[in-house]
């Protein structure tokens, strides 16, 4: 059921580009992403629900593949504040279970 | 609008001890979580209330764990005994239904010595 990420950690310099991958064995109704700084709580980034959907703000974009098996966060251009730890959720559409995935620790140095 | 409250946010105690942790969600939310974190590992589920009705606690470790949720307002979390592997951070996050991200609070570490 715990979606599996990867990489599992990458380090970037300040500018370079990052993609996060989640995968699951079934298909999922939805995926979330979060991000989670250090001591802090995990912060809500987007949710996709739609097989073959995209969307994203600013520099930060994911993707649900068509078999809805599959989501992509895309880092680019990163920043110093994009450290932290990257986790993908998925939920049932009676918002009754939600799992979290694996996480990616993403680094971003000078 | 205030966000999730965890209290309190750090709790040493020693080991065999109860401790009692509390999660205030949003105002209006039916649905409540717990998770915890291990070791800086990934996020686990525990439980999942819908307003004070349990609705999945596939994931609470032991009877050593229990979680009410009084009148479906704030919901409490009690370790008891309290054991060396119980240690972790401990988060609360709350949802307005299944088509919304979930907004969670700064979690309550605890460390059990």
């Amino acid at each position: 059921q715990q979606p599996v990420q990867s990489p599992q950690a990458v380090i970037l310099r300040e500018g370079e580009d990052a993609v996060i991958n989640c995968s699951s064995s079934k298909a999922l109704y939805s995926v979330h992403w979060y991000r989670q700084k250090h001591g802090e709580a995990p912060v809500f980034l987007m949710i996709l629900l739609k097989g073959g959907e995209q969307k994203g703000h600013d520099k930060i974009s994911a993707s649900f593949n068509e078999k809805k098996q599959q989501s992509s966060l895309y880092l680019t251009a990163s920043q110093l504040s994009y450290s932290g730890t990257y986790f993908c959720g998925t939920g049932n559409w009676a918002g009754n279970q939600f799992y979290f995935g694996t996480g990616t620790s993403l680094t971003v140095i000078p | 609008e205030a966000g999730v409250t965890q209290f309190p946010s750090h709790s040493v105690i020693e080991k065999g001890q109860t401790v009692t942790l509390r999660c205030d969600p949003i105002s209006g939310h039916d649905n409540l979580y717990w998770y915890r974190r291990v070791m800086g590992k990934e996020i686990k589920f525990l439980l999942h209330f819908v307003k004070e009705s349990k609705q999945d606690e596939s994931g609470m470790p032991n009877n050593r764990f229990l979680a009410e949720r009084t009148g479906g307002t704030y919901s409490t979390l009690k370790v008891q005994p309290a054991e060396l592997e119980d240690s972790g951070v401990y988060f609360c996050a709350s949802t307005d239904g299944n088509l919304y991200g979930y907004t969670f609070g700064s979690g309550t570490r605890l460390t059990v010595v």
